[in-house]
């Protein structure tokens, strides 16, 4: 698989229900970082866990990185309908290349 | 709160034409980044740029594409000669060290 591949591919869930996402990768990595993305919109930042750091919270979001597995997984507590929306984790080796995985698309139905 | 902008939002082309687009980074950022995504796949990174060079960039980023910081404030994305695989949607990015704000984007038609 490539650098930064998601899992589910696409997920379907109640509003009110927890939603999780996995994401793996292949090289070492600086950190991880999490993007949003609407429907034909641009990328929204979620949230960057560095590779040292195991777990961290925004809000209804939970991040945690496992990197002895090269895994790390999105989780958005009490979903809405609106949290549907295409979801990508990034990864940075080092310089200046941010490689992004195909996504999981997210629908969170009311 | 600070956004990076893009223009035009949409451009349709002919094939073979050159094509600008064009961003304005959040105004302290000191790095500059371009991708693609071609509708329905992944967000594929073009090219990074840092103290007005090119810091990376990937195998998309072949001749027919430069970039430019022609001023403090716009950072532009030129293809020379457009072909049909061209059609994307582009994205600017900027970030001060690790967390990258990107631009709504430009969705770039080539015909």
């Amino acid at each position: 698989s490539q650098q930064g591949e998601e899992d589910p591919q696409a997920l379907s869930i109640q509003e009110g229900e927890n939603a999780t996402m996995n994401c793996s990768y292949k090289t070492s990595i600086n950190n991880l970082q999490w993007y949003r993305q609407n429907s034909g919109r641009g990328l929204v930042h979620l949230i960057l866990i560095r590779s040292n750091e195991r777990e961290k919270h925004s809000g209804r979001l939970r991040v945690t990185l496992d990197t002895s597995k090269k895994s790390s997984s999105l989780l958005i507590t009490a979903s809405r309908a609106a949290d549907t929306a295409s979801y990508f984790c990034a990864t940075d080796a080092g310089g200046f290349k941010t490689i992004f995985g195909a996504g999981t698309r997210l629908f969170v139905k009311a | 709160e600070p956004e990076v902008t893009q223009t035009p939002s949409h451009q349709v082309t002919q094939m073979g034409q050159e094509v600008i687009l064009r961003c304005v980074p959040i105004s302290n950022h000191l790095y500059f980044y371009w991708y693609r995504q071609i509708l329905g796949q992944k967000v594929e990174f073009l090219v990074s740029f840092y103290n007005n060079e090119i810091s990376e960039k990937s195998e998309i980023f072949d001749d027919q594409f430069s970039v430019e910081r022609p001023d403090g404030s716009n950072f532009t994305l030129k293809i020379r000669s457009t072909k049909l695989e061209d059609s994307a949607m582009y994205f600017c990015a900027s970030s001060d060290i690790y967390e990258q704000y990107f631009g709504p984007g430009t969705r770039l038609t080539v015909t």
